[in-house]
Formats: structure tokens, sequence, C-alpha cells
């Protein structure tokens, strides 16, 4: 079974802070995502990493960083927090690629960050 | 721009009912859709996927039917169970080409409730 971990289920940081968001996949996935969930809009893609130190923008990338320096761990960064960056965040891996396209991703159970 | 819709906020059925669910699309590009369910405090679980070369995919009591002339897919639950209420999210994917590493789209979410 696929497992990502994600380190905190529950999170409260302060406006200017620097945030780390940390997700481990245990099954060798070359790629992983990081989207946000908000009420009414669905999950968002904020960033997303097919391969170690690769990175790419999803849709809404804007105030977040990423960093990818083992394949299992992709890390979240939110440079200096703001109150409309409170949100559930969710981490998921998958192993698409051209021979294999249609591989679903799987997902943590998200950690819900409050900023104050 | 919601590429992936789903206009149904909410849907309240009785148990041993039908449930159906349904998601619209814009991008003609996408060729492969996806369900999740969510329960709250949990991560999404896939459930059923549909390639485009196909109209229907069945899996026990999930059924997934595509219409890409309509842009439309819709996720048939028979019969439906008190525990299928969760948050539903249909997804697409453009995977033609191999060099959009799975990354996927999702609508807004209905919340399924199965009343015993």
């Amino acid at each position: 079974d696929v497992k990502v971990t994600q380190s905190s289920r529950y999170l409260v940081k302060r406006t200017g802070e620097k945030v780390f968001l940390e997700c481990v996949q245990d099954m060798d996935h070359e790629n992983m995502f990081w989207y946000r969930q908000d009420p009414g809009l669905g999950l968002r893609l904020i960033y997303f990493s097919y391969d170690v130190k690769m990175k790419e923008k999803g849709d809404i990338p804007e105030g977040y960083s990423v960093s990818r320096e083992k394949k299992e761990r992709f890390s979240l960064i939110l440079e200096s927090a703001s109150t409309n960056q409170t949100s559930m965040y969710l981490c998921a891996s998958s192993n698409n690629r051209a021979i294999a396209p249609n591989q679903p991703q799987h997902f943590g159970d998200g950690t819900r960050l409050s900023i104050l | 721009d919601q590429q992936v819709k789903q206009n149904s906020p909410s849907l309240s059925v009785q148990e041993g009912r039908i449930s159906i669910l349904n998601c619209d699309y814009t991008n003609s590009m996408f060729d492969y859709f996806l369900w999740y369910k969510k329960y709250p405090a949990e991560g999404p679980t896939f459930l059923i996927s549909i390639s485009s070369i196909k109209d229907k995919n069945e899996d026990g009591r999930f059924t997934v039917f595509l219409n890409k002339s309509a842009k439309h897919l819709s996720l048939h639950i028979v019969p439906s169970q008190p525990g299928d209420s969760a948050v539903y999210f249909c997804a697409a994917s453009a995977i033609a080409g191999g060099t959009s590493y799975g990354k996927l789209t999702f609508g807004q979410g209905t919340i399924l409730t199965v009343h015993p």
C-alpha cells in the first residue's frame, strides 16, 4: 500500500513567519504534488515535482516555494505566511510516466494550517 | 477559469437507491478522468478512473460514464450505502504526449449524504 505521510495534522503559525510543510512517500514515486483545499474551490495545485531537484509551478504558486532534495521527500514553504494562506494542505505522489500514464495520485491525510 | 466543474455542491440520497454525481469539463485536451472520495480529516482516496477511449468503466457498485461530445462525466453508485457519505471530487488530466506527469485538475467537490 502506498503511504504518503504529512508531518503535521494541525499547525498554527503567525503572520510573517516562514512555514515548512513536509511530505514523505514510501513507494519510490517519481512525481509529488502540493495542493490546497478550500470550501467551494476544490483542490488547487500549488507546485509539483517530477524528479529530484525538479519543480514546476501549478495553478496558484504565489507566496509558496518547494524543495525536493530527496526522491521521497517534498517540502512546501510559505515564505512569509499570510492569513489568506489558512487552508488544508494536501500532498500527493504518483508514478506517471510516458510508458505508464494512467496512474492515480495517492494522497496524505492533510495538514490544516491556520495563520493568525 | 474553472476547467472542471461540479455544479451540485451537495446530494442527498436514501440508502439502497442510486447516487449520481456529475462533472463537466471545458478543456478538450483532457483524456483521463478520475473520481476521488474524501472523508473529513482524511486525504482523498482514489475510487475509479476512465480513459477517453472508453465511455464506461465499472468497479463493483461504482460506474463512471464519459460523454466526450458533451464534455461530461458522471459517477453512479448503486446501491448507495451510508458509508458512501463523503465528498466526491472529479479530476481530469491531459496525458497524451507523456509530459503532464499526471498533473490533475479537480472540480469543487460534491458532498454526498446517504440516509439510512
